[in-house]
């Protein structure tokens, strides 16, 4: 089966300027879950998605990011305006969902490294 | 609050040699733990799980882990490193009760030496 697809992979933008990440989980996954990697550090939750619709967003910083999954099926994350400090790896990963112990194992994309200058 | 605490941020280890990398957590059920890889510019690739059973789980690669719930452990090991093994390992902790995110340690930096 195909994996968890993210575009694009690299970013580079001024601080102030907008910017969108898109992610496609593997077929059948109803969670999705948005996370933030800064440099040296392990990924952090920013937005976890069931079907299209949110489940906890209490990480995302809501004055300049937003995300949004309309159909179910693919997401997209918004930074608008960018900071320094957005710097860092957005990753997508996504789960069966439902019920058991193997609907929560999460699968990741390769990534998004968003440099902010 | 769950909490994942990896206490080694940067290891060497020469070819051939033994491997265990360090993971304890905080959390007050029984937890599902995870290690995953992740080597320069890559995502995140899944090792191996535990959610229940027989404490000592394989994954992929000769990985290994050993749960240990009295001293909230989760250490990985393998018993002979490759120069490919070279990479970032993430511990994580999740609910074993339903659908939530992993919350992940600081990771330790694997480096293989000849």
């Amino acid at each position: 089966e195909a994996g968890v697809a993210q575009s694009p992979r690299y970013k580079i933008i001024e601080k102030r300027q907008s910017v969108a990440f898109w992610c496609n989980p593997i077929s059948g996954h109803a969670t999705l879950y948005w996370y933030q990697q800064i440099l040296g550090q392990g990924p952090k939750l920013l937005i976890q998605f069931q079907n299209n619709g949110v489940v906890d967003d209490s990480q995302l910083p809501k004055d300049r990011f937003s995300a949004e999954r309309l159909k179910g099926v693919d997401s997209t994350l918004k930074i608008q305006p960018a900071k320094l400090e957005d710097s860092a790896v957005y990753l997508c990963a996504s789960s069966r969902g439902g019920f058991g112990s193997s609907s929560y194992e999460q699968y990741f994309g390769p990534g998004t490294r968003l440099t902010v200058t | 609050a769950q909490s994942v605490t990896q206490p080694d941020i940067h290891i060497t280890v020469s070819e051939g040699a033994s491997l265990e990398l360090r993971c304890n957590y905080s959390y007050g059920a029984t937890p599902y733990l995870f290690w995953y890889v992740q080597s320069p510019g890559q995502g995140l690739q899944l090792l191996l799980k535990y959610f229940s059973g027989d404490t000592l789980v394989q994954g992929i690669k000769g990985f290994e882990a050993e749960f240990k719930r009295s001293q909230s452990s989760f250490n990985l090991r393998k018993p002979s490193v490759h120069w490919s093994d070279a990479a970032e390992y993430f511990c994580a902790v999740g609910e074993s009760s339903r659908n939530t995110p992993l919350v992940f340690g600081k990771g330790t930096r694997l480096s293989v030496i000849a």
